[in-house]
């Protein structure tokens, strides 16, 4: 069973570029939690979703992000018209209860240059 | 508002001594609380985890201490090993006004085992 899958690990994007993060939960989890860590500082909550269903956008920026959990495939979190302070790393985490132990992938550092 | 606070951002301490990690929560709705550790470039990984209705859960070196009146966790670490050297976040889970679901975090605490 493999754990939480995400790629890229390291994504550099342009001022002005797309990013596309992907995240592959454990096999069985259906909630899915994507997580910012900028530097020295702790982890923050971005968004809680379900199959094809955004629970929770709270942690989010209004604009230039959005996140998708389709019935087939990875979560993906977009961010359009990256600018330097999106350079963070972003973790995906799922669980197979909500509310409860995740199980976090190893992340994607995206530096914008 | 930091709803989760670990106060100290780095701890250093003796190999075989007792490492002692401290957070604090201001929010009285908070019902479940995790520790998380977490090496560099690597994801969190789940530790230990407490409910509210119980003030000690110990899984072999870990044990987790919950006081509700005073709003504190701490997690204890003996005998450290070399390997607890790892970055350390306090996690508390619960019904939030703002938001269905929402995991608050810790900023974190930083353990250094010396040799």
């Amino acid at each position: 069973n493999a754990g939480v899958m995400q790629n890229p690990r390291h994504l550099v994007r342009r001022r002005g570029q797309e990013a596309r993060l992907r995240c592959s939960p454990m096999k069985g989890h259906s909630h899915v939690y994507w997580y910012r860590q900028l530097p020295e500082e702790g982890l923050k909550f971005m968004v809680y979703l379900q199959k094809e269903n955004i629970i929770d956008e709270s942690g989010m920026p209004k604009e230039r992000f959005s996140a998708e959990f389709p019935k087939e495939g990875p979560s993906i979190l977009r961010i359009q018209q990256v600018v330097r302070g999106d350079s963070a790393a972003y973790f995906c985490a799922s669980s197979p209860i909500r509310d409860r132990e995740a199980f976090f992938g190893q992340g994607t550092r995206l530096t914008v240059v | 508002d930091q709803q989760v606070k670990q106060n100290s951002p780095s701890l250093s301490v003796q190999e075989g001594r007792i490492s002692i990690l401290n957070c604090d929560y201001t929010n009285s709705m908070f019902d479940y609380f995790l520790w998380y550790k977490k090496y560099p470039a690597e994801g969190p990984t789940f530790l230990i985890s407490i409910s509210s209705i119980k003030d000690k859960n110990e899984d072999g070196r870990f044990t987790v201490f919950l006081n509700k009146s005073a709003k504190h966790l701490s997690l204890h670490i003996v005998p450290s090993q070399p390997g607890d050297s790892a970055v350390y976040f306090c996690a508390a889970s619960g019904p939030n006004m703002d938001s269905n679901y929402q995991l608050i975090w810790g900023a974190g605490t930083k353990l250094i085992i010396k040799p």
